[in-house]
């Protein structure tokens, strides 16, 4: 059964950076598609970020374009996001996904001064 | 991008009794490959997403029969035959046929 954890979030001023983790286990994380889903407090799901396996580079989201960057490290089983030059709207709980079916249980990140 | 608009975004039910939820996409769903990417999903309070349909009308493992999924095109409907207690929560659906990968507004379940 594949499981997924997540960590990294937490307190950032607007304008810093946080890098977000997600151990994965109980699959074949080199050959599985990734991604990441966040979720503002109280509000829907926004698919942020998504990397085939094969070589492909990952594509993002506009809102998120040119500041997050997805990354995998197949050796550690890790899915990473970078996340640069925080706004107040990247607030939000940030899901590790497995394709679309298996999903962590999220961290929280919030930007604020 | 495909703009996903689902009605009704709160819904009352009766439990034991059928109810359904419509989504709506801006653009047809069907995918060059003859595919059409649907999915619906359940957040039930306090946990993370839980996908329970995929293209349109198939039940992921451990999905009860009570749930159904139908439509193409552009227009897509989750049904409950029953609903149950353990229904309650908020459902999204979700396109999966262009990026970037767009949600509903979320669909509220609640008990009478």
């Amino acid at each position: 059964e594949a499981q997924l954890l997540e960590s990294g979030g937490g307190l950032v001023q607007p304008g810093g950076s946080l890098r977000l983790s997600c151990a994965a286990s109980g699959f074949t994380f080199s050959s599985s598609a990734m991604s990441w889903v966040r979720q503002a407090p109280g509000k829907g799901l926004e698919w942020v970020s998504v990397i085939y396996r094969g070589g492909s580079s990952p594509l993002y989201a506009d809102s998120v374009k040119g500041r997050f960057i997805m990354s995998t490290d197949s050796s550690k089983n890790t899915l990473y996001l970078q996340m640069n030059s925080l706004r107040g709207e990247d607030t939000a709980i940030y899901y590790c996904v497995k394709g679309k079916t298996a999903w962590g249980q999220g961290t929280l990140v919030t930007v604020s001064s | 991008d495909v703009v996903m608009t689902q009605s009704p975004l709160s819904l009352p039910v009766t439990l034991g009794q059928p109810a359904s939820i419509s989504c709506r996409s801006s653009q047809s769903l069907v995918h060059s490959d003859g595919n059409t990417y649907l999915n619906w999903f359940q957040q039930r309070p306090g946990q993370s997403p839980r996908r329970l349909i995929y293209q349109v009308s198939n039940r992921d493992s451990g999905v009860p029969d009570r749930f159904s999924g139908s439509g193409s095109g552009t227009d897509f409907t989750l049904r409950f035959s029953k609903v149950e207690a353990e229904d309650v929560g908020v459902y999204y659906c979700l396109q999966g046929t262009q990026w970037p990968w767009t949600f509903g507004q979320g669909t509220k379940v609640e008990i009478k």
